[in-house]
């Protein structure tokens, strides 16, 4: 079955401790990414990589680092997370591409609910 | 800026009924894909119907359609013969040309009632 699995789904910690939420996508995908979610604000997208060693920033990539070693994973980093990145993240991966090079389908996570204390 | 416009924060419906979420954007791109997902409240995002813009028919996926207006730039989500399961958060997408991320719509809340 075609999924992106991030881990873990549910997570609470305190301001500063590191923390890595991982997200892995089995259908070879090259560009994969990162979106938080908040009231009112909708989804952003915090890093992405268009393939193994390419990473690049969205639009709200500050306090995050993302790293891609292998195609399939695409783990995001929190190096000393504070109380404003409580939130909840998604990953998503792509591939199949249209006519202008959109994407014509994009596979989400199933999220991860953090919580920084 | 890409913008995607949802200009209904809440929507109610009767079980059985039809529905119509709406969708509009801004876009100059010769070519673009638009997409919707369903949020319910356990957070996962679920996709549901993709259209894209040089696609000659609107998109149907089962009891969901797109009715795709391309002069208009709107793409609105057609739920038929709407269900309790139906209630959830629905967005509208996004995906510009070059390989560039979704830009996502500020939600419709469905409720489906009995």
């Amino acid at each position: 079955e075609a999924q992106v699995t991030q881990n873990p789904r549910y997570l609470i910690t305190v301001t500063g401790k590191k923390l890595t939420v991982t997200c892995s996508q089995n259908m070879n995908h090259e560009y994969m990414s990162w979106y938080r979610q908040d009231p009112g604000l909708g989804l952003r997208q915090i890093y992405y990589s268009m393939n193994v060693e390419a990473t690049d920033k969205g639009d709200v990539p500050e306090g995050y680092k993302v790293s891609r070693k292998e195609k399939r994973n695409f783990p995001l980093i929190l190096e000393s997370p504070s109380p404003n990145q409580t939130s909840l993240y998604f990953c998503a991966s792509s591939s199949r591409t249209g006519p202008g090079g959109e994407y014509t389908e994009a596979f989400f996570g199933q999220g991860t609910r953090l919580t920084v204390v | 800026a890409q913008k995607i416009t949802q200009t209904q924060p809440g929507m109610f419906v009767q079980e059985k009924e039809a529905v119509t979420l709406d969708c509009t954007y801004d876009t100059s791109d010769p070519s673009y894909g638009l997409f919707w997902y369903k949020q319910p409240s356990s957070g996962e995002m679920i996709f549901l119907i993709y259209q894209g813009s040089y696609d000659q028919q609107n998109a149907t996926e089962g009891r969901y359609s797109l009715n795709f207006q391309k002069a208009r730039k709107s793409a609105n989500l057609v739920i038929s013969a709407s269900q309790l399961g139906d209630s959830a958060m629905y967005f509208c997408a996004k995906a510009p040309p070059g390989r560039r991320a979704l830009t996502f719509g500020s939600g419709t809340r469905l409720q489906v009632q009995p």
